[in-house]
């Protein structure tokens, strides 16, 4: 299975500032995701992480605040742009081959704002 | 709108005790469902992922099933111990073109030494 590295593992921001979390899978992977778990909760899908082109985001979050990178198939950035108290989360990457096959996970970025 | 829910939210169990953990889904037209455990701190680890064509899967002490018609997965865990002591989280893929999980609300279980 896929190991999924993910920098830094934790951090403490001022608010207003942005912050790139980096992703790095040791294989070729097909798919990329991004997921924000808010303390005490579920995880909660930002977007895909597509290869070449644009991410696809889900309902409630957009490009301007939560920018995403994918130059090739083993590494994607996430940054949290103009940071606020509300944005403190863990936030997870997560890879897979496709459909059939399961998803691997990072061990997050902890992330607090003050 | 599609959802996973997951009963107990918590749990806690003595050594050796077997246990069932239940995971349930809107949307009877599912892909895929995957189980997880997620340690305090750490990201999640696979345990068992079930196609929809599939009625269980088995990993070691672990066994998941899936009911689409019920809406409904168990994953069982036999004689636990306590390093089975963690959250587990279930994700649903729908049959909606993509490979987006959603999921589950998990259950914190505890199993005492």
């Amino acid at each position: 299975s896929a190991v999924i590295s993910q920098k830094p593992s934790r951090d403490i921001c001022q608010r207003g500032t942005s912050l790139t979390i980096q992703c790095q899978v040791d294989s070729q992977v097909t798919m990329m995701f991004w997921y924000r778990q808010q303390p005490g909760q579920s995880l909660t899908l930002i977007a895909t992480a597509n290869q070449g082109s644009e991410a696809t985001y889900e309902s409630g979050f957009v490009i301007d605040k939560f920018p995403i990178s994918r130059p090739n198939l083993t590494f994607s950035t996430l940054t949290v742009s103009n940071m606020s108290p509300e944005d403190s989360s863990i936030y997870l990457c997560s890879a897979g081959q496709g459909r059939n096959q399961p998803q691997h996970f990072g061990d997050g970025t902890r992330l607090s704002i003050l | 709108k599609q959802e996973v829910t997951q009963i107990p939210a918590a749990l806690s169990v003595p050594e050796g005790e077997n246990l069932v953990l239940n995971c349930s889904f809107t949307d009877s037209a599912i892909y895929n469902l995957q189980w997880f455990r997620q340690d305090p701190g750490k990201g999640l680890t696979s345990l068992l992922l079930i196609q929809s064509s599939q009625r269980e899967q088995t990993s070691g002490r672990l066994n998941a099933s899936l009911d689409k018609s019920s809406g409904r997965s168990t994953l069982y865990i036999a004689a636990s111990q306590p390093g089975d002591s963690a959250t587990y989280l279930c994700a649903a893929a729908f049959d909606s073109g993509t490979y987006k999980y959603i999921f589950g609300t998990g259950t914190r279980l505890k199993v005492l030494a």
